[in-house]
């Protein structure tokens, strides 16, 4: 149990394309998705949390109308990368909380990495 | 507020042998702790946890570590290395009222045969 994929497994675009991300949790409801970034040797940087039907919150630093999140759904989470740059290369980890769990308890996905030439 | 240090960005061992990755963490409130692996362009696998019950931690593939709060560490050791177990490998800090996990800089732990 617990299962969250993330689709696609990777993805090329050229700069000034948005591409989108999304995030499943298979088996349970997910009230609470996180999206992580990861550059290449470096550790994972919380973006931003979302809440099902609710605006994310963005961490410090990240740039809301860049990376649009939407959490439309208990199972679904999407993270668009608009109008992207060779610097916005990383990868992409998103992780889901089942609503009722303990605060921690977050299953991660196997990631997107996303290279913008 | 919560941090976490890494000592080691880099431990090499030979296979069979113990290994040891150095954790110590800051935070206001009784954290909770966690051990997470990453194989090369693979996503994160969780370990072992800590959430204030026993301060021995065992967890999977033979890992263990020990919560130490006069020590503010939490360690990660295994008897023996293998080979599968190269790979990043992250300590974690959560807890508190937050529902916010802040990662550490990874170890990479390097196993030669």
């Amino acid at each position: 149990g617990a299962v969250v994929s993330q689709h696609p497994s990777w993805v090329i675009c050229k700069s000034g394309t948005s591409v989108k991300i999304e995030c499943r949790s298979l088996d349970f409801q997910a009230t609470t998705m996180f999206w992580y970034r990861q550059f290449p040797k470096q550790s994972l940087m919380l973006m931003a949390t979302s809440n099902e039907g609710s605006k994310a919150t963005y961490e410090q630093g990240v740039e809301k109308d860049k990376f649009l999140i939407n959490h439309a759904s208990l199972t679904l989470s999407t993270l668009t990368v608009t109008s992207a740059h060779p610097e916005d290369s990383s990868f992409y980890i998103c992780s889901a909380r089942e609503g009722g769990s303990r605060p921690y308890e977050q299953y991660f996905g196997p990631g997107t990495r996303l290279t913008v030439t | 507020a919560q941090s976490v240090t890494q000592l080691d960005s880099h431990v090499s061992v030979s296979e069979g042998t113990p290994v040891l990755l150095r954790c110590n963490y800051s935070s206001s409130y009784s954290p909770s702790l966690f051990w997470y692996v990453q194989h090369p362009n693979k996503g994160l696998q969780l370990l072992l946890k800590y959430t204030s019950a026993a301060t021995l931690v065992k967890g999977i593939n033979g890992f263990e570590a020990e919560f130490k709060k006069s020590e503010t560490s939490f360690h990660l050791t295994k008897p023996s290395a293998h080979m599968s177990d190269a790979a990043e490998y992250f300590c974690v800090v959560g807890g508190g009222n937050t529902d916010k996990l802040i990662f550490g800089t990874g170890t990479r732990l390097q196993v030669f045969p």
